[in-house]
C-alpha cells in the first residue's frame, strides 16, 4: 500500500518563505508530485520530481529525497493568493495517491 | 474544450435515489479517473479508464458504484441507492496517457449531498 503524511495546516505572513512537508511509504516509488486546490476549487498541478534534488518554478520549488522518503513544496515571497490546500501525491499502477492535505493560510 | 468539464456542478438526492455524474475530459487524453473528496480531506482514487477500459476498479467503496466511457472520451460515474456517506465531492481528472499520471488535470468537481 501507500501513504503519505503532511501537516494539516500551515500558517505564513505575507511576504514569507513557507516549506510544506510530505513524508511517504510506498510499494513501489516512481515520484512525487504537488497539486494544490483553492477552496470550491479544483487540484491544479503545481510539480513533478521524479530525481533527487530541487525543482523551481517561479516562486515554487519542490524538493526530493528518495533515500529518506522524503519532500517538500517551498513556498517563497507569499502571496494572499496562496491560500490554499496542498496535497503531495505519488503516482503508482493507475492512480495518484495523495496525502491529506496542508491547509496554508497566509495572513497579512 | 480548454479543460476537464463536469456536470452537474452540485446534486442534491434523496437517499435511496440513483445519480449519474457526467465527465468530458480533455481531447486527447487517453486516461481517465474518478476520485472523492470528502470535506477537508484528501482525494479518494475511485476508478480509472485507459481508453474505454477499466483496468483498475479497485477503490470503488461497493458494487452501488459503477463507471463507463464510450468512444475514449465521455464518462458517467452511477451511484445506485445513494446514502448519506456518499455525500462528497467527485472529482474527475484526465491525462494523455497512465505514465503521465503524474500530471493530472482535475475538473470542478461534482457535489453530491444526499438527504
Amino acid at each position: 500500500g501507500q501513504s503519505l503524511e503532511q501537516p494539516s495546516e500551515v500558517t505564513a505572513v505575507e511576504g514569507a518563505i513557507v516549506q510544506i512537508n510530505c513524508t511517504y511509504q510506498t510499494s513501489g516509488f516512481y515520484g512525487l508530485s504537488w497539486y494544490q486546490q483553492h477552496d470550491g476549487g479544483a487540484p491544479t498541478f503545481l510539480s513533478y520530481n521524479g530525481l533527487d534534488g530541487l525543482e523551481e518554478t517561479g516562486r515554487f520549488s519542490s524538493f526530493l529525497s528518495r533515500s529518506d522518503s522524503y519532500g517538500y513544496l517551498l513556498l517563497q515571497e507569499l502571496q494572499m493568493k496562496d491560500s490554499a490546500s496542498y496535497f503531495c501525491a505519488v503516482p503508482g499502477g493507475n492512480m495518484l495517491t495523495f496525502g491529506g492535505g496542508t491547509r496554508l493560510m497566509v495572513k497579512p | 474544450g480548454a479543460g476537464v468539464s463536469q456536470s452537474p456542478s452540485n446534486k442534491v438526492t434523496e437517499k435511496g435515489k440513483d445519480v449519474e455524474l457526467r465527465c468530458d475530459p480533455i481531447s486527447g487524453h487517453t486516461a481517465l479517473y474518478w476520485y472523492r473528496q470528502s470535506l477537508g480531506q484528501g482525494l479518494e482514487f475511485l476508478i480509472y479508464f485507459q481508453g474505454n477500459s477499466a483496468p483498475d476498479k479497485s477503490g470503488l467503496p461497493s458494487d452501488r458504484f459503477s463507471a463507463e466511457r464510450t468512444g475514449g472520451s465521455v464518462s458517467t460515474l452511477t451511484i445506485q441507492r445513494t446514502q448519506q456517506e456518499d455525500s462528497a465531492v467527485y472529482l474527475c481528472a484526465s491525462s494523455l496517457g497512465r505514465l503521465a499520471a503524474n500530471e493530472q488535470f482535475f475538473g470542478p468537481g461534482t457535489r453530491l449531498t444526499v438527504l
